[in-house]
């Protein structure tokens, strides 16, 4: 167990749809780092925060957007869903960008 | 952001030790090495990082040159449990830093 906790861990829904994926951070770790990776491929950098702020900013599509709430919490929001969203999401976080913890995946399936 | 260059995928047996090498030409003076282990469906762990010379923990060796342009990923006698793909990031950590940009990585199969 990482720490890091990412829900839900399975979501089906349909093109146009709009979804909100969860992730609690490690206690004490400011920064939280979102991943999308498809089968097969790589881990796609989407976005970090760190301590509420936008951090970093990578391949994030325009209908994705994300926010880290005060009690360090993040939330990635993807809308207008396309069959070619489904991946798995991962959300790690660090306490300094040294060693990172990763989330279960939030496995998600556009049909 | 260093870029990084590792094989695409190596193949190894039960038992033998694998050198993963991973080549950061562009690596900065305040980058650190940092490696991860990522099985299908779960997201990557982290093994070791080191800055310079050698670090080793219970699971593997990192080995970095003096110029600190690669960094090799040793594993001590494979095991089946060890085929996963194998990253190696380079940056600058501390605060705000810590840029987690992963390339393709090294797919490593061990056979019986």
């Amino acid at each position: 167990d990482s720490g890091v906790t990412q829900t839900p861990k399975h979501l089906i829904t349909a093109t146009g749809q709009r979804v909100t994926l969860r992730c609690s951070p490690r206690s004490g770790d400011l920064s939280v780092y979102w991943y999308q990776q498809s089968l097969d491929q790589g881990l796609q950098f989407l976005i970090q925060y760190y301590n509420g702020e936008e951090r970093a900013k990578g391949n994030i599509l325009e209908r994705f957007s994300a926010q880290q709430f005060p009690d360090l919490h993040s939330e990635l929001n993807l809308s207008s869903l396309e069959l070619g969203d489904s991946a798995l999401y991962f959300c790690a976080s660090s306490v300094d960008g040294g060693q990172a913890f990763f989330g279960q995946g939030t496995r998600l399936t556009v049909v | 952001l260093a870029k990084t260059t590792q094989p695409i995928s190596m193949d190894s047996y039960e038992g033998q030790e694998v050198n993963i090498t991973c080549s950061h030409n562009n690596i900065a003076t305040n980058d650190y090495i940092t490696w991860y282990q990522q099985f299908p469906s779960q997201g990557p762990r982290f093994i070791i990082q080191g800055y310079k010379t050698k670090v080793t923990n219970e699971v593997a060796s990192l080995f970095i040159p003096a110029d600190r342009k690669s960094s090799t990923l040793s594993l001590p006698r494979v095991s089946l449990s060890d085929t996963a793909v194998y990253y190696c990031l380079v940056g600058a950590y501390g605060g705000s830093q810590g840029n987690l940009i992963f390339g393709k990585g090294t797919k490593l199969s061990v056979k019986p």
